[in-house]
């Protein structure tokens, strides 16, 4: 069992460029999350999706965008990347609305550096 | 504001027994989550807590006090491998999770 791909595992960016992080699972879970993580710092929620054809924002979504087109898929864009998105983001996906009892699950993360 | 709370690291020998301590703030209470998180890997889950009072599961156990807004984790009989990160999580009334930043365990022999 998969569960969560995330790619790429690694990628250095020049600032300015576009960068799509991918995420699919194959758990048919529902809802579906992007989180930043830095250190010193907790997990900060980007982008989230209740359902396949929505999504809603987190805690810090600017410079990122996402979509949902169908369940297992969950694309991280930054439209033109800066400094400050150099970070490891992992994408999760739980089989009820955040927060409820279900549990996250996450990928093994992406590591983004931009220079 | 809503906040979690928790020490940035903590040291431990090996066999013996740690508790990582949790306080949360949080716009309204629907439970909290330990997650571990080794070194370069993701976060993985070990507990959820939403009544008061201790929940063991093998090694490890999650207690919770809603009227001081406090957890804790116990981890008993400690393995080198129990070296890691772990998260605490505040579920909020928006059923947001609120994430603390996480206590690094060292393991030493």
């Amino acid at each position: 069992i998969a569960g969560i791909t995330q790619a790429p595992t690694s990628q250095i960016l020049a600032a300015g460029r576009r960068m799509t992080l991918r995420c699919t699972q194959d758990m048919r879970h529902n809802a579906m999350y992007w989180y930043r993580q830095d250190l010193g710092l907790g997990l900060r929620l980007i982008h989230y999706s209740n359902t396949a054809g929505t999504t809603g924002k987190g805690e810090v979504p600017d410079g990122y965008s996402v979509s949902r087109a169908n369940t297992d898929d969950f694309p991280l864009t930054l439209a033109s990347a800066v400094p400050s998105q150099t970070s490891v983001y992992f994408c999760a996906s739980s089989d009820s609305n955040q927060g409820a009892t279900g549990e996250l699950f996450f990928g093994e993360g992406s590591r983004l550096t931009v220079l | 504001g809503q906040n979690i709370d928790q020490p940035t690291e903590m040291t431990a020998t090996e066999g013996a027994i740690v508790q990582i301590n949790c306080t949360y703030q949080t716009s309204g209470f629907n439970g909290l989550f330990w997650y571990q998180q080794h070194a370069g890997e993701a976060p993985t889950f070990l507990s959820y807590n939403v009544l008061d009072g201790l929940e063991e599961k093998g090694r490890f156990s999650s207690f919770l006090s809603r009227s001081k807004g406090y957890s804790y984790l116990l981890l008993k009989e400690l393995q080198m491998k129990d070296s890691a990160s772990y998260l605490c999580a505040g579920v909020d009334s928006n059923y947001q999770l609120i994430w603390g930043a996480g206590t690094k365990l060292i393991i030493k022999p």
